[in-house]
């Protein structure tokens, strides 16, 4: 089956620097990716998404890159802040007639943020 | 703002008890999913729901039972807990439109299981 996975599983940065949060999927059918933040004590919230015919999208703060080549998504966030610090997962959401509703989660990277 | 309830954030229970997790969702959302969430295995779908009375088993289903009978309400039922269903369970909801992967969770409800 497919899986998505991530590169590290902790990231510790310090206030203002940038950060970059990587994942991987085996599954080249995918064609829709989503990462989430999970903050201490709270379910996971939609950050961003991207579409599988975009390499790059960006939000306030956050930028998604999408390298269909080598099957890899990144989780860029710009001056990272304090509030940042959570566990970033990254979804795949296949294409497929079957399973359109069904996301796979990656295991998750937590990102600490030094002040 | 969507708002995903689940009706316990901590419980404690012994072996063999029925358990039940409610989660209501105030968007009228279609779909609707149970999570279990364990450190270093990330998110595994136990179940989900398309719509009211509609079921549909995860990567995860045994051991666990649902019920959809309203369309807001989707609960999660242990009928006899065992110590290996002790994690933390998130309830989520989303629009069905086919081409969204957005997720609105509750805050979780954690089970230990004695």
């Amino acid at each position: 089956g497919e899986s998505v996975g991530l590169h590290l599983p902790t990231l510790s940065v310090q206030e203002g620097d940038n950060s970059i949060i990587n994942c991987a999927y085996s599954n080249s059918a995918s064609d829709y990716f989503i990462w989430y933040k999970q903050e201490s004590g709270k379910g996971p919230q939609f950050i961003i998404d991207i579409r599988s015919n975009m390499d790059k999208r960006q939000g306030q703060r956050v930028t998604v890159l999408l390298n269909k080549t080598v099957k890899h998504l990144s989780l860029q966030i710009a001056a990272t802040q304090p509030g940042d610090s959570a566990v970033y997962f990254c979804a795949e959401f296949p294409w497929s007639g079957g399973s359109n509703y069904k996301l796979t989660f990656g295991k998750g990277t937590l990102l600490t943020v030094n002040p | 703002d969507v708002k995903v309830t689940q009706s316990s954030r901590y419980l404690v229970k012994r072996t063999g008890e029925k358990v039940f997790l409610e989660c209501v969702q105030d968007m009228d959302h279609e779909n609707m999913f149970w999570y279990r969430q364990d450190p270093g295995l990330g998110l595994r779908l136990i179940y989900f729901s398309y719509d009211v009375k509609m079921k549909e088993k995860g990567d995860i289903p045994e051991g666990y039972s649902v019920s959809r009978e309203k369309k807001e309400r989707f609960s999660l039922i242990l009928e006899s807990a065992s110590t290996n269903q002790t994690s933390m369970y998130l309830c989520a909801s989303r629009y069905r439109e086919r081409n969204t992967g957005e997720l609105f969770f509750g805050e979780g409800s954690r089970l230990t299981v004695l």
